[in-house]
């Protein structure tokens, strides 16, 4: 069935260091690619997706490419800040509103001032 | 944008109580909504799938005694967790998707906490 792997954590970060969240995926079809992310104590929310191969999702300075030849969407900033510290879920979905959405694992980000 | 709205966000109960979660979508209809739960640390895990006027389909390991789900409108899912016990409580997060190549849409979760 399909799934999600994703990066293990926990990862530590100095402030203004480059990240990189690797995710792989498996899917039958062409599903579409999201990052979650979920701050302490609260919901997840949509950091970004991508619905067709080679789309660039980005959002708040994070990107990820959908690569299709790799089944790989891995998250990357250039500059992290305190404020991403998170725990961060790659996912992916099928087109239709009664899809499952299939999380891989979570990456907790931590970033030292 | 679609909002996903679960309410309560935070309940502390005795043991042997019923509690019950309710799930809404505000500004597109869902005929299908997905509840999940998550220990602390760890990923989301599916626990079932709420068909609007139909039976939830539920994943392999949930009780669905345990877990009444009823989605009686096209807005409106709710989750019972039935005779709660200390083992019953973590997090619990509902997502409803409006469909058409958009993102899952998660309410912001429940916190459970059984005495």
């Amino acid at each position: 069935g399909d799934s999600v792997t994703q990066m293990e954590g926990p990862v530590t970060l100095s402030e203004e260091a480059c990240l990189t969240i690797n995710c792989t995926y498996t899917a039958t079809g062409y599903p579409s690619l999201f990052w979650y992310v979920q701050y302490p104590g609260e919901g997840l929310q949509l950091l970004l997706k991508a619905t067709k191969a080679d789309d660039k999702g980005s959002n708040k300075g994070f990107e990820a490419t959908y690569r299709k030849e790799t089944t790989s969407f891995h998250l990357e900033k250039g500059s992290v800040q305190v404020s991403d510290s998170a725990v961060y879920f790659c996912a992916l979905s099928g087109y239709s509103s009664a899809s499952k959405i299939i999380f891989g694992s979570g990456t907790r980000l931590s970033i030292r001032p | 944008g679609a909002v996903v709205s679960q309410h309560p966000s935070r309940v502390i109960c005795k043991s042997g109580t019923s509690v019950k979660i309710e799930c809404r979508s505000l500004d597109f209809q869902a005929t299908t909504m997905f509840w999940y739960r998550q220990f602390p640390k760890q990923s989301l895990m599916l626990m079932a799938t709420s068909n609007e006027g139909s039976k939830a389909t539920y994943e392999q390991g949930v009780e669905k005694d345990k877990f009444l789900i009823n989605h009686a409108s096209l807005t409106l899912s709710t989750l019972t967790v039935t005779s709660a016990h200390p083992e019953d409580s973590s997090f619990y997060i509902c997502s409803a998707n409006p469909g058409g190549n958009q993102p899952q849409h998660f309410g912001d979760g429940t916190r459970l906490s059984i005495l």
